[in-house]
Formats: structure tokens, C-alpha cells, sequence
């Protein structure tokens, strides 16, 4: 079975500044790695996806998230926050090549202050 | 763009009574989900579903839920007889293709939020 954990469930932070919202799995077997961010109102939407290959994975937003298999986490980072980057973030995690089932974390509460 | 949609955005039920959730998923998308999310809880997994059959489902997803494909384009959760625990915001999501690496990707509709009275 597999579990994720984000240890934050809400992370307020300044504009500007630098913000990291931690992610840590658990799995017996090897997965896919995703964020999903929810914008107030809004569905669910992917930030960006770690499968294989280079373990920095970048979003079009400056977002980055870096997997790291000793320690089974997915942090995801951004340098600069921005007033729109207010939302709730969610880690997640797949089967390697086995049904889509997401298993999702509690989520992260990013809240932005001028 | 392609887009999950779900209807209606907002369902107000009476306590037994049955509801159907409705989802149009992405057109050429073959893999369907519905997630739940209890107010403050976890996205919860709910059940997949592929080729007219489930293929998937969490121990939520009991005798009470039910899931259909009526026609080409939907793609329906029924609660039979709600109760006020089932009060959530309900997700459909669909993919290409569930188990190969190149459509991991699940698009997700905006939800519909279900509050039981």
C-alpha cells in the first residue's frame, strides 16, 4: 500500500519570499511522483509529474519539485512567491504501470501576504 | 483546451434520498475516477473505471454508490440513500490511458459539492 504525508497543512509566507511544502511517501513498490494545485473555487489541477529520468522536475510557474528516492520525499519550491500562488498544493502518488489511483496527501494550505 | 466537466457544482439533498453526480470526461480519454473530499480531510479515492466495468474501487465505495457510463459522453456516481457523512466535494477525473507512463496525467473536473441535511 501506499501512503503520502505533506507535514504542513498550512504554510503562510510573504511575497517574494521563498517557499518549500514538504512531501513524503511511503511505497513498497516504485511510483509516480505529482503535485496538484487547487485555486479557491477551482478543481484540481497538475503542477507537475516526476516518472523517470532527471529527479528536478519543473513547472511553467517556477515551481520545482526534486525527488528523492532515499529519503522517499517530493518537496516542492519556488524561489519567489508570488499573491496568485495562493492555494491548497497537493502531493500525490501512482503505481508504476498499474490502474490510475492517486493516493494524495492532506494537502498544503499556501497562503501569500503582500 | 479539453476539459472534465461537472454538474451540477452544487447538490442540496435531503438525508436518504438518491443523487447522481454527472461528469463529461475528455473525449478521447478511456480511464474514469471519482474522488471524494470531506470538508478539512484528504482527496479520497473513490473508484476507476474502464471498458463498461469497474476496474478499481476503496473500501468507500460500498453498496450504496454506483457508477455508469450511460452514453458516450457521461459518466455518473449515484449515491442510493445519502447520509450526512457523505457530505463532500465529489471529484471525476479521466486519463488516456491508466497504466502506461505516457498518459499518467489525470485531469480533474472542478467538483461538485454535495452537503446532505
Amino acid at each position: 500500500a501506499q501512503s503520502v504525508t505533506q507535514l504542513d497543512s498550512q504554510v503562510p509566507v510573504f511575497e517574494e519570499a521563498p517557499v518549500e511544502l514538504r512531501c513524503n511517501y511511503s511505497s513498497s513498490v516504485s511510483v509516480y511522483l505529482f503535485w496538484y494545485v487547487q485555486y479557491p473555487n477551482q478543481g484540481l489541477q497538475l503542477l507537475l509529474k516526476y516518472l523517470s529520468g532527471s529527479t528536478l522536475v519543473e513547472s511553467i510557474n517556477g515551481f520545482e519539485a526534486e525527488f528523492n528516492k532515499s529519503q522517499t520525499s517530493f518537496h516542492l519550491r519556488k524561489p519567489s512567491v508570488h499573491i496568485s500562488d495562493t492555494a491548497e498544493y497537493f502531493c500525490a502518488v501512482r503505481r508504476y504501470n498499474q490502474g490510475g489511483k492517486l493516493i494524495f496527501g492532506q494537502g498544503t494550505e499556501l497562503s501569500v501576504k503582500p | 483546451e479539453p476539459e472534465v466537466t461537472q454538474t451540477p457544482s452544487h447538490q442540496v439533498t435531503q438525508m436518504g434520498q438518491e443523487v447522481i453526480l454527472r461528469c463529461v470526461p475528455i473525449s478521447n480519454h478511456l480511464y474514469f475516477y471519482w474522488y471524494r473530499q470531506i470538508l478539512g480531510q484528504k482527496v479520497e479515492f473513490l473508484v476507476s473505471f474502464y471498458n463498461n466495468e469497474i476496474s478499481e474501487k476503496s473500501e468507500i465505495f460500498d453498496d450504496q454508490f454506483s457508477v455508469e457510463r450511460p452514453d458516450g459522453s457521461n459518466f455518473t456516481l449515484k449515491i442510493r440513500s445519502t447520509k450526512l457523512e457523505d457530505s463532500a466535494m465529489y471529484f471525476c477525473a479521466s486519463s488516456e490511458n491508466g497504466r502506461t507512463r505516457a498518459s499518467t496525467e489525470a485531469f480533474f473536473g472542478q467538483g461538485t459539492r454535495l452537503t446532505v441535511v
